[in-house]
């Protein structure tokens, strides 16, 4: 089945201080990776996604993540944090064929003055 | 105005009362789905929807029922809710499984 994997519960860093979540996929042909965030209170809204093609790729609110097949992986960046970031984010998953969508078990950002 | 809308937003109920969450989408997507977020599990998908009439198991079906009449239309059904099913809801939809999800805002469901 496919499975994906955010290792860090909790991240805390400082405002302007640059920013990289993991997230960990099974393997599986072709995945469809996203990333999303969900303020406190909120649904969950898309920040980024990867289908095919370049494997760095640019989303919303100056984030990016960059696909790596060799190492399953689809972390996300961003080179300045804000205080309005601090959310949980989650990275997300399906492949061709595959029906389910699976998410990772979130990571959440605390951004500090 | 694209939108996932859930009702209620919240519910309080107890042990073995019959309970329908309604999600309506006004994006004619064909693929739907509902999920539960528990802390430390992040979202686990319950049941999903790829096209009217269409439905399937997600990861953690068991005690919920789903219907899909129409294609705006999905709502999540607990036939006798049970405290485990406490937790927070979402539905959401997409033209396909493999596109882009619009969440719903939530619904927390208390079961006592």
């Amino acid at each position: 089945a496919q499975s994906v994997t955010q290792p860090d519960i909790h991240i805390t860093v400082s405002e302007g201080a640059s920013l990289e979540l993991r997230c960990n996929y099974s393997y599986g042909a072709t995945p469809y990776l996203f990333w999303y965030v969900q303020s406190p209170g909120q649904g969950l809204q898309l920040l980024l996604k990867y289908f095919s093609g370049d494997t760095l790729v640019q989303g919303i609110k100056g984030f990016e993540a960059e696909f790596k097949r060799s190492q399953s992986s689809f972390n996300l960046r961003k080179p300045s944090v804000h205080w309005s970031d601090a959310a949980e984010y989650f990275c997300a998953r399906n492949s061709g064929g595959y029906q389910k969508v699976t998410f990772g078990t979130g990571t959440k950002l605390q951004v500090i003055p | 105005e694209a939108q996932v809308t859930q009702n209620p937003r919240y519910l309080i109920t107890v042990t073995g009362k019959k309970l329908t969450v309604t999600c309506s989408q006004n994006m004619n997507h064909e693929y739907m789905s509902w999920y539960r977020q528990d802390p430390g599990l992040g979202l686990r998908q319950i049941y999903y929807s790829m096209n009217v009439e269409v439905t399937d198991k997600g990861d953690v079906p068991e005690g919920y029922k789903v219907s899909r009449k129409e294609k705006r239309n999905f709502p999540l059904i607990l036939e006798s809710p049970s405290p485990n099913q406490t937790s927070l809801y979402f539905c959401a939809s997409s033209e396909t499984e493999n596109t882009e999800a619009f969440f719903g805002q939530g619904t927390r469901l208390t079961v006592v």
